[in-house]
């Protein structure tokens, strides 16, 4: 049973558009939510969190959005730049700094 | 500063035969989590070490994984003997004491291709 899910396996937009990416989770002890970046044949890493008793969290181009109520948050990345096409992993924090994990998303921005 | 390394970052080895994976974290970080992403899906959960003791292991497998951390430093995870569904991209990251939130920092990961 997955507990974090990204529906979206890849999303493609136009350079200088707002990119959206969506994630849904089902735990609600999580207390922490992170987006996390990826290139190919590298680790993921870190890009923007949020604790779970905010609703928004920007910083820079990025802003992440949590709905408690829908167990829902999302990444807007604006205004996108071909240098953001990577994976982006949605991952929420339980107990003991335990990260769980949704599927990822493919973003493709096109110049 | 350092960041995370893992090594190999590729390995190619027959079924039944024996890899050892190797994670050096960051200088201080107390945690250290193992994670695999098979197949290119979701990244998941392994186990969970702070300094030398394992706080977590529900995510392994099988008894043919075994992870060590000796002496708080460097760990090492063991698949003996690995199987075709081992496949995949492990990654090892690490991340300060508890206590203090700081996201986790992750290695480039090592490919693992059972054949």
């Amino acid at each position: 049973d997955q507990q974090v899910k990204q529906n979206s396996p890849s999303l493609s937009v136009q350079e200088g558009r707002i990119s959206i990416l969506n994630c849904d989770y089902t735990n609600s002890m999580f207390d922490y939510f992170l987006w996390y970046k990826k290139y190919p044949a590298e680790g993921p890493t870190f890009l923007i969190s949020i604790s779970s008793i905010k609703d928004k969290n920007e910083d820079g181009r990025f802003t992440v959005f949590l709905n408690k109520s829908a167990k829902h948050l999302s990444l807007h990345i604006v205004p996108s730049q071909p240098g953001d096409s990577a994976v982006y992993f949605c991952a929420a924090r339980g107990p003991g700094n335990m990260l769980t994990f949704g599927g990822g998303t493919r973003l493709m921005v096109k110049p | 500063e350092a960041g995370v390394t893992q090594f190999p970052s590729h390995s190619v080895i027959e079924k039944g035969q024996t890899v050892t994976l190797r994670c050096d974290p960051i200088s201080g970080h107390d945690n250290l989590y193992w994670y695999r992403r098979v197949m290119g899906k979701e990244i998941k959960f392994l186990l969970h070490f702070v300094k030398e003791s394992k706080q977590d292991e529900s995510g392994m497998p099988n008894n043919r994984f075994l992870a060590e951390r000796t002496g708080g430093t460097y760990s090492t995870l063991k698949v003996q003997p690995a199987e075709l569904e081992d496949s995949g991209v492990y990654f090892c990251a690490s991340s300060q004491p508890s206590g203090s939130w700081a996201e986790a920092f992750f290695g480039q990961g090592t490919r693992l291709t059972v054949v």
